[in-house]
């Protein structure tokens, strides 16, 4: 069964400060593995998808790593912003479209 | 393009009650799934539809839990008789047939079980 893990589960930091934000799974057997961004009261958005074969995707200030042989993933948020405030899920894709989600990390960007 | 509907945004029932919620997914999106965000968790898959057949419903509590989506469009989603746990938010989401395209989701629906 697959689980994921993401570290830290909360974290503030001052604006313009990078970050890194963690996620780790048990069983690199994985299609592709999702970021996305959840605002309090919404759904969840989309922000970078890396498939098995990638290493990385980059959007704008956001850059995710992958290594499935280590089952990690980063995501990378350069020059945060007070916007950047959310909650981030790390979710994998192993099999049929099947996503299993970490419990996220909750990001504050104080000014 | 219009995103992933959902309704109602919010409910309030009583334990024993039943609630049923509504998704209209994105045009011409095949796929469709029910996700269960417990507050301080990630979702958690409920049931996955291709067109309006079942792909996965393992997560799914049977007993108490249904959902259909008929003529391959909207799809509702129902609880009967709800209990205090199943407080959360019920996420709808949608894809094309494409396995490795991404998920787009609707904005949920909050149920507060008392």
């Amino acid at each position: 069964k697959q689980e994921v893990t993401q570290i830290p589960a909360a974290l503030s930091v001052p604006e313009g400060e990078n970050l890194v934000l963690n996620c780790s799974f048990t069983d690199s057997a994985i299609y592709n593995l999702q970021w996305f961004r959840q605002d309090p009261g919404k759904g969840l958005t989309s922000l970078l998808l890396i498939q098995s074969s990638q290493r990385e995707q980059t959007s704008g200030r956001l850059n995710a790593s992958l290594d499935k042989s280590s089952g990690r993933s980063t995501l990378y948020i350069a020059a945060s912003q007070p916007g950047d405030s959310a909650t981030y899920l790390c979710a994998v894709d192993g099999t049929a479209s099947k996503l299993t989600f970490g419990t996220g990390t909750r990001l504050q960007v104080t000014l | 393009e219009a995103g992933v509907a959902q309704s109602p945004r919010y409910k309030i029932i009583e334990k024993r009650q039943s609630v049923a919620f509504w998704c209209n997914p994105i045009s011409g999106h095949a796929t469709l799934y029910w996700y269960q965000q417990i507050l301080g968790q990630g979702p958690k898959l409920l049931i996955q539809f291709q067109n309006n057949g079942v792909v996965d419903d393992s997560q799914l509590p049977k007993d108490r839990f249904s959902a259909e989506r008929l003529k391959g469009v909207d799809s509702t989603l129902k609880i009967q008789p709800a209990k205090l746990e199943d407080s959360a938010v019920y996420l709808c989401a949608s894809s094309t047939s494409r396995g490795w395209e991404t998920q787009y989701f609707g904005p949920g629906t909050r149920l507060l079980v008392l």
